[in-house]
């Protein structure tokens, strides 16, 4: 089974920073690919990247995602009050979904 | 737009089944779509449940396999869950979405997971 971790565990920053955050897999298989979620304090998740770089609709090009399906890293410039929050990534190419166990993106 | 919406106890007693519907408004659910069931632990991460076709093919993750099962219903638009002999570690959010695919060689192959309800507490105490 494929374990996905992420780090930091959590980043603390200020608003108008850069954000760099990593996903990576246990293993590697197959044309696996990660995308991200973004989850606010008391809200579902929300699709942020897709397909290892594409963003989803309503997400500001200040989101951009690179990578394998092995490893992948999110980056949030200019960091907005909105987007202080909990990111999660995802492992999906074949009959199962895997979530990394997340990333807390904190006001420093 | 799509949008789901959870419903059903929000309290269920342990060793009995956990029964949660969610409903589709603003897309048909037999239109090409795999549709999710996930749950989040207070406090805690994503744990992916399983997910269904409307023609019956499904998958499940492989530690609830044996009790969690996922139907849809075309008629009414909604897609279900239940979750037999809960425990305390069954207590969770649970979150119904729409989850795109593809089929390679005639295998589906599950994608992200696009659309979001917006999750519906469930806990498990006598």
């Amino acid at each position: 089974e494929v374990v996905l971790t992420q780090s930091p565990a959590t980043l603390s920053l200020s608003p108008g920073e850069s954000a760099t955050l990593s996903c990576r897999a246990s293993q590697s298989v197959g044309s696996y690919h990660l995308v991200w979620y973004q989850q606010r304090p008391g809200q579902a998740p929300r699709l942020l990247i897709y397909g290892s770089s594409s963003r989803a609709a309503g997400i500001p090009d200040r989101f951009s995602a690179s990578g394998s399906g092995t490893a992948s890293t999110l980056t949030i410039s200019r960091l907005e009050p909105e987007d202080f929050a909990m990111y999660y990534c995802q492992q999906y190419g074949g009959s199962l979904i895997t979530f990394g166990p997340g990333t807390r993106l904190e006001i420093k | 737009q799509v949008q789901l919406q959870e419903s059903g106890p929000g309290l269920v007693k342990p060793s009995e089944t956990l029964s949660l519907t969610c409903s589709v408004s603003g897309y048909s659910i037999n239109s090409g779509y795999y549709w999710a069931w996930i749950r989040q632990p207070p406090g805690k991460g994503l744990e992916w449940i399983g997910s269904m076709y409307h023609h019956g093919g499904s998958f499940y993750n492989t530690s609830l396999r044996s009790r969690a099962t996922i139907s849809v219903d075309t008629s009414k638009n909604q897609f279900s869950l239940k979750l037999t002999s809960v425990t305390a570690a069954d207590t969770a959010v649970y979150y119904c979405a729409r989850n795109p695919h593809t089929t390679i060689r005639g295998m589906d192959i599950i994608y992200w997971l696009d659309s979001w309800g917006q999750g519906t507490l469930v806990t498990v105490s006598s």
